[in-house]
Parts: C-alpha cells; structure tokens; sequence
C-alpha cells in the first residue's frame, strides 16, 4: 500500500497568497484527520472528517482556514490569505474508523509564509 | 476534557541505557494508548499500543503497559541505541473522536 500522499512536501509563500495542501488517504480508510504541528504548541488537530462528513473542525483557527473531502480518495486544506504564523508543518492521517483502530500519518507538508 | 502530558525533555542518554518516558492522561471511559516516533525530516509512525487496561503493548524492543489505577502508559526500553534518537508521542483515542497527542520527548542516544 502506498500509505498516506501528501503535496506539496515542501511549499514557500508570501504573505497573503493562497495555500492549498492536498491528501489523499489508504484506500479504504474512512476517517481523514489534518494536524498541524509547530514547535510551540506540538500536534494541534485541525479537523477530522468520517466519510466524507467532518465531525470535528473545532481546531481550525480561524476563517482563513478551510477543509475538504469531496470524495473517499482526496481532501484539500486550504488557507487564504496565508500568514507568516501560519508555518508550519501539517499533516494529513487516516485509518478505519476512530475506535483505536492505528491512524497512519502522511510525511507531511512542511509550509513556510514570508 | 482528554489530555495526555509526558515528561518533558530532551532526554539525553548513552547507548544501551535504559530508557523510560513518562506518560499519564485524562480521559472519560476507556481510550486507547498509543505511543507514536517522528524520526528527523519525517511523519510520525505508530510504535506500539494498548486497547485495554493492563494490556502491554510492544515493539522494537521498547514496551508500555497500561495502567488504568494510574492512567499512565509509560514507554521504557531496556537498550537504547543510536537509532532510537527521535521524538517520542504519547497519545489517546477514544471512540468517536481523533487521536490526542501529548507535547512530544525528544530522545538522543549517543555513541
């Protein structure tokens, strides 16, 4: 299996411009998680979605921030404008229901703003 | 609401120390445990878990058993080599909800 895909891994921006990272989950999980992870606050969730429906977007900071999951195999996390507070690196996860089943974790998107 | 604190670090040992990292949580009813490793430059990968109290989880030579009576989940190694040096998490899951990770140790083994 290929695991969790993420892009870009590596994404340099200005202030101001539009983020969008993209994930695509192990076929047949059905939960998706996004994480953010910065030196300061550690693993932040942003938000979770169980098929296709999120569940739980209380960790999205703010309305700059938003979350997709037009389908089972793809989930956009998009951030407009971006900020220089904003970098970090963000991980997407998935795995088979959130019942202990193990979340497996994507290499990241490692997110600079200027 | 569920939380997970680990002992801070760095911890820095010499190979083939014994290792421990401290692990206790908050939590309503029975989550799962888990302890995950991000190695430099990567994702973070499961190491082992727990789904039920008194359970030990394994791998690789390091262990956590959970403690219900303490609610902790502490992970120990008795051999740590080089390899090992990464960031160690803790973290809890409970039915219906996302993985909560605690602030991450960092282990450095030297030579």
């Amino acid at each position: 299996d290929a695991g969790v895909i993420q892009s870009p891994r590596h994404e340099v921006t200005e202030m101001g411009q539009e983020v969008t990272l993209r994930c695509k989950p192990i076929s047949g999980h059905n939960s998706l998680f996004w994480y953010r992870q910065t030196m300061m606050r550690g693993l932040e969730l942003l938000i979770y979605f169980n098929n296709n429906v999120p569940i739980d977007d209380s960790g999205m900071p703010e309305d700059r921030f938003s979350a997709k999951m037009p389908n089972a195999s793809f989930s956009t996390l998009k951030i407009q404008p971006s900020e220089p507070r904003d970098s970090a690196v963000y991980f997407c996860a998935s795995s088979i229901g959130t019942s202990g089943n193990t979340i497996y974790f994507g290499e990241g998107s490692w997110l600079t703003v200027v | 609401g569920n939380s997970v604190t680990q002992m801070e670090g760095p911890v820095t040992l010499s190979e083939e120390a014994f290792l421990t990292i401290n692990c206790t949580y908050t939590a309503t009813g029975y989550p799962s445990l888990f302890w995950y490793v991000q190695y430099p430059g990567e994702g973070l990968q499961l190491l082992l878990k727990a789904t039920k109290a008194d359970d030990k989880g394994s791998n690789k030579g390091f262990e956590a058993t959970y403690r219900k009576e303490t609610t902790s989940f502490h992970l120990e190694k008795g051999s740590v080599q080089v390899s090992d040096s990464a960031v160690y998490f803790c973290a809890l899951v409970q039915a219906g909800t996302a993985l909560i990770f605690g602030k991450g140790t960092t282990l450095s083994v030297s030579s």
